[in-house]
């Protein structure tokens, strides 16, 4: 069984740091794509980042470009999103999603979610 | 590629059925898209990709259609479960993937 366990979530100020990490199991987490996905209290969800397979690739939405950094540690099985220079805008769960497909990363769809983690921005 | 889902929230009772439009501001190539479901607390679940497969696991009274910018999930016969948030996504667009805002199926 499929396991994503979002962890690193808090209340952080303005312009502050945080990094959420994602330990994967239940599948052979370096044959697959891996991404965050977001969602802010009451609203949608918003693609975030994604990283291929071989952490050699990587692509951000345009909200977080330059500010959000993805990685991964295949000998960890673990997905990384680094966080700066946060904003009020970026309060959010933040879900790390799998996509189905071991040929695509940078058109995904998610066939796998975790429980998600929050992250508030606030001073 | 911005997706737009309506209605905003249906109303309806268990054992009707449900109609969901998502359309598209510009066709979605391969009908790359996608259904999930969310209840409140959870993450979304995956219901359909490709516009009509159906994910593994998903009853068969979910069925998903269209093609070009316009695209339907269908519900029927709602079950107590299926009352939940439903949104689309795209993920034919050299413009990157998108979600559709959601539609809510309540209780009538």
């Amino acid at each position: 069984e499929v396991q994503l366990l979002e962890s690193g979530g808090d209340v952080v100020q303005p312009g502050g740091s945080l990094r959420l990490s994602c330990a994967a199991s239940g599948f052979t987490f370096s044959s697959f794509a891996m991404h965050w996905v977001r969602q802010s209290p009451g609203k949608g969800l918003e693609w975030v980042s994604g990283i291929n397979n071989g952490g050699g690739d990587t692509n951000y939405a345009d909200s977080v470009k330059g500010r959000f950094t993805i990685s991964r540690d295949n000998s960890k099985d673990t997905l990384y999103l680094q966080m700066d220079s946060l904003r009020g805008e970026d309060t959010a769960v933040y879900y790390c999603a799998k996509d189905p497909r071991t040929w695509q990363w940078l058109l995904p769809y998610f066939d796998d979610w975790g429980q998600g983690t929050l992250v508030t921005v606030s001073s | 590629v911005l997706l737009t889902q309506s209605p905003g929230t249906l109303s309806l009772s268990p054992g009707e059925s449900a109609t969901l439009s998502c359309r598209a501001s510009q066709s979605i190539s391969s009908r790359y898209l996608a259904w999930y479901q969310q209840k409140p607390g959870q993450p979304p679940r995956l219901l359909i990709y490709g516009a009509s497969s159906r994910a593994t696991g998903i009853p068969a009274r979910f069925s998903g259609s269209g093609s070009g910018s316009d695209f339907t999930l269908t519900i029927s016969r709602l079950e107590a479960e299926d009352f939940a948030v439903y949104y689309c996504q795209q993920y034919g667009s050299s413009l990157g993937v998108s979600f559709g805002g959601g539609s809510k199926v309540e209780i009538k």
